[in-house]
């Protein structure tokens, strides 16, 4: 099985800082990877799909990168409605994982 | 546009079978490429992918919990039942369904998600 980490676990940071995500596979995926937001009590939303393509409506300040093992997720200029926990997810070969999730908190 | 539902019992004994059924609208699972998934998030953790069924009948399921799960779809009445045996506590989680629109793809659109408590 294909397994994903994330780090960091918490992140404390303050509107309009930069903040960048790390989400490591296990083996290469290629760029099969997806970036997912979700917030207390609701379902995940989509970000990105495909390492770094934005899905339709979600705001320019995300971006995603990476290929093979190592992908980021970073958002330009944290927005106060981007306090929420994102996961990474795999979705190579048929078989789908997610990461552990990493909390983003303010300062 | 797209929307999905999940239903099913709150609260199931240990050892008992989970059923859940998604109910969903603004698509078909008779078109090609199209899946629907279930992924579920016990109070606090991360999520975890069970199961998914694409058009075609093609079924996927998480190694861990093949043996428990079975999903089938009834394409004319737009609905994915999701059956998984023998319950434990530690099966106490928020079931979401989700629709997968590209062949293993991501997912793209959520239910709000169930809170099934496993508890005697």
């Amino acid at each position: 099985d294909i397994q994903m980490t994330q780090s960091p676990s918490t992140l404390s940071a303050s509107v309009g800082d930069r903040v960048t995500i790390t989400c490591r596979a296990s083996q290469s995926i290629s760029s099969w990877l997806a970036w997912y937001q979700q917030k207390p009590g609701k379902a995940p939303k989509l970000l990105i799909y495909k390492a770094s393509s934005l899905e339709s409506g979600v705001p320019s300040r995300f971006s995603g990168s990476g290929s093979g093992t190592e992908f980021t997720l970073t958002i330009s200029s944290l927005q106060p409605d981007d306090f929420a926990t994102y996961y990474c997810q795999q979705y190579n070969s048929y078989l789908w994982t997610f990461g552990q999730g990493t909390k983003v908190e303010i300062k | 546009q797209i929307t999905l539902k999940e239903s099913g019992p709150t609260l199931v004994k240990p050892t008992q079978t989970l059923t859940l059924t998604c109910t969903f609208s603004g698509f078909s699972l008779s078109t090609s490429g199209v899946g629907v998934g279930w992924i579920r998030q016990p109070p606090g953790k991360a999520l975890e992918w069970l199961a998914l069924i694409y058009w075609n009948d093609d079924k996927r399921y998480s190694p861990s919990l093949k043996s428990r799960l079975t999903i089938t779809k009834d394409t004319s009445k737009n609905q994915v039942v999701l059956t998984m045996t023998n319950m434990d506590p530690v099966d106490t989680a928020t079931y979401y369904c989700a629709h997968n629109g590209a062949v293993a793809g991501p997912f793209d659109y959520w239910g709000q998600g169930t809170l099934v408590t496993v508890s005697s």
